[in-house]
């Protein structure tokens, strides 16, 4: 009954070569997020998508892009690994519509540079 | 800036002990406060929000504009309450995005 499916768990991925985060949900909510977290520090937001208007962060590297193909779906691509990349990558949904709606996580990639 | 404190990265408490789990924040605006909590093996969810004013698994917490402060408080801990908690605040934007703290683990001992 996982609402918010993040794949895979865990990726590995060479210093410069793309790749791309998957999640899904059947919430049908209007909002997903992407969050990078690195070791020991806090969730931060890279970019959200209201429907199907894509909201970046100001500091987001350009190196991070993001595609929505519909409700259900979205996708994290990172053009050019670096080291630095190392992190746990988190997905959220919401409702949206309001400052005090609960967002739904998934259990997050965990993503490895080599 | 806006910004999550959460001061402390371990909180150590003996079963029955009260807990008190730190939160400071700075925001321009008015905030709308919220606990997350991680359980072990398990994702990110909410715990609790301040406009609920409620009370889940025994934790409440208060929103203190005066301190900019936003603790989370149990009277009596549990085992099971052991976890990492995050503080998060959204602010003007309707999209609903957090700002986090970086997080405390809590870990209630028998």
């Amino acid at each position: 009954d996982a609402m918010v499916i993040q794949n895979p768990r865990y990726q590995v991925t060479q210093f410069g070569k793309p790749v791309t985060l998957s999640c899904s949900q059947t919430l049908n909510h209007n909002v997903m997020y992407w969050y990078q977290q690195k070791s020991s520090q806090a969730p931060k937001l890279l970019f959200h998508y209201y429907d199907k208007d894509f909201n970046n962060e100001a500091d987001t590297p350009d190196n991070f892009q993001s595609r929505r193909p519909n409700t259900s779906f979205c996708f994290l691509d990172i053009r050019s690994p670096g080291l630095g990349d190392a992190a746990m990558y988190l997905c959220a949904t919401s409702r949206g519509g309001g400052r005090n709606t609960e967002a739904f996580f998934g259990q997050g990639t965990r993503l490895t540079v080599v | 800036a806006q910004r999550v404190t959460q001061p402390e990265k371990l909180l150590s408490v003996f079963k029955g002990a009260p807990v008190e789990l730190k939160c400071n924040y700075s925001y321009s605006g008015s905030p709308e406060l919220f606990w997350y909590v991680q359980y072990s093996r398990q994702r990110l969810q909410l715990l609790l929000r301040h406009i609920s004013r409620e009370s889940i698994k025994g934790f409440t917490a208060d929103l203190n504009k005066g301190e900019t402060s936003f603790h989370l408080k149990k009277p009596f801990a549990q085992e099971e309450d052991s976890a990492m908690y995050y503080c998060a605040l959204t602010g003007s934007s309707n999209t609903g995005k957090l700002i986090f703290g970086q997080g405390t683990t809590l870990q209630v001992k028998p």
